[in-house]
């Protein structure tokens, strides 16, 4: 049984340009959360996705946006990239009725130059 | 959700049992207390989880003081492979919580 999948592993991106991070859930998850982990600090929850809709969200801007589709794997898009968005984002799927214990991907590590 | 405290670092000899501490003074009656940890390069895993009884699961033994303002996670036999940064978390009753705020966990390395 696969875990929760990321992709892509790493990416490099310059300032101003967009970027879109995809992750599919443990089989028989349905529910998706995203964070943000930037160097020697422990995850900020940015926002959770449930049947398609965003649930929760943390203090993230608008530039930071999301998407489930109907066989729960999701999207997190970031637009007009800055230098500090440069940290590791984490995907983690919950079982149905369990968003509180929450699997996590390895991660996509983003630079931003 | 109550802010937790844990120390930054701390080491454990290999085969000895791990004692990690977490205050959470401002926890309230309906919060769970979590621990995930996170090795070196990977994503955080999930651990154990507890509201006022002392919990074990295969991993680890969670024990929560009566006023539940702080509580240990126990690593019996330390390992190795048990090196990580643990994180203690105060959350929403299971099947409510959906938010998960991570501090900056206390960094355990268990040495030979």
């Amino acid at each position: 049984d696969a875990g929760v999948t990321q992709s892509p592993t790493h990416l490099i991106k310059t300032r101003g340009q967009q970027v879109t991070l995809r992750c599919s859930p443990k089989s028989g998850h349905d529910t998706v959360s995203w964070y943000q982990q930037a160097l020697g600090q422990g995850p900020q929850f940015i926002f959770q996705y449930y049947e398609e809709e965003e649930r929760q969200r943390g203090n993230f801007p608008d530039r930071f946006s999301g998407h489930q589709f109907p066989n729960y794997s999701s999207e997190l898009n970031v637009n007009a990239l800055l230098l500090g968005d440069s940290a590791l984002y984490l995907c983690a799927s919950s079982p149905p009725r369990r968003p509180d214990t929450q699997y996590f991907g390895p991660g996509t590590r983003l630079t931003v130059l | 959700d109550a802010k937790t405290t844990q120390p930054p670092s701390m080491d454990c000899a290999e085969g000895r049992a791990a004692n990690l501490p977490c205050n959470h003074s401002t926890i309230s009656g309906n919060e769970y207390v979590y621990w995930y940890r996170q090795i070196h390069s990977q994503g955080p895993q999930y651990i154990i989880h507890g509201l006022k009884n002392n919990e074990t699961n295969e991993m680890a033994s969670l024990i929560i003081t009566e006023d539940r303002k702080s509580s240990t996670l126990i690593l019996p036999h330390a390992t190795l492979r048990d090196t990580a940064v643990y994180y203690c978390i105060a959350a929403g009753p299971p099947g409510t919580a959906s938010k998960l705020t991570f501090g900056t966990g206390t960094r355990l390395q268990v040495t030979l």
